[in-house]
């Protein structure tokens, strides 16, 4: 079945540095990837897609790879900022697609001035 | 815009009651899904609908149920709940138009449901 592993723990970083999260799939070939941003008690907030034929995307300080030969997406936010520290959500749709998509575990970030 | 509402914001119930949920998409969005966010489980998805129809349900029993209107809002109902049902609820509309499927989600506030 299909399977999405993203890192359980918490990422802890310094204020204007690079944060870079991963998300690995398994038993699956997507025809995109997405990210979410979730903070405490609040819902999901949709920040990036990328395509299957795409390799990488960029929207601000945040950019998104996607490697589906080794079937990972790398998440990486710049001049990273308190501001950012949240948990951030990698998801799939799942095989026969639509609006159902299969979510990973979450990273959580926090940034340190 | 309006975003994805949903209500009510939280709630308690007893072992055994049954729960109505209430999701209002943004306008114009036909698509509806719904997700239970546990910590344990993370989000998972329960079901989705389009122009009335349950296109989608996921791994959930049947005690899980909801419905789409004809001017998209949605319901979801648990009936005889149980104590593992306490969870946030996340509704999330699309712009998906039935032909052409845009991907992206907005996310309501969710549900806050507590099972005693």
């Amino acid at each position: 079945s299909q399977k999405i592993e993203q890192n359980s723990e918490a990422l802890n970083i310094q204020e204007g540095k690079t944060a870079t999260l991963t998300c690995n799939y398994t038993n699956y070939s997507p025809a995109y990837l997405q990210w979410y941003r979730q903070d405490p008690g609040r819902g999901p907030v949709f920040l990036l897609l990328i395509r299957e034929n795409e390799k990488e995307k960029r929207k601000e300080r945040l950019k998104v790879t996607f490697d589906t030969t080794l079937k990972q997406s790398l998440f990486h936010i710049t001049a990273s900022q308190p501001a950012d520290s949240a948990t951030y959500l990698c998801a799939l749709p799942f095989s026969g697609g639509y609006n159902k998509l299969i979510f990973g575990a979450g990273t959580r970030l926090a940034v340190h001035p | 815009k309006a975003g994805v509402t949903q209500t009510p914001r939280y709630l308690i119930k007893t072992r055994g009651q049954q729960v109505t949920l209430s999701c209002s998409p943004i306008s114009g969005h036909r698509s509806v899904s719904w997700y239970q966010q546990t910590p344990g489980q993370g989000l998972q998805f329960l079901f989705e609908y389009f122009s009335e129809t349950q296109r989608n349900k996921g791994n959930f029993p049947g005690r899980f149920s909801g419905r789409q209107f004809s001017n998209s809002r949605s319901e979801m109902n648990v009936s005889t709940l149980e104590l593992g049902d306490s969870a946030l609820y996340l509704c999330a509309s699309s712009r998906y138009t039935g032909t052409e499927y845009t991907g992206e989600l907005f996310f309501g506030e969710g549900s806050r449901l507590t099972v005693l």
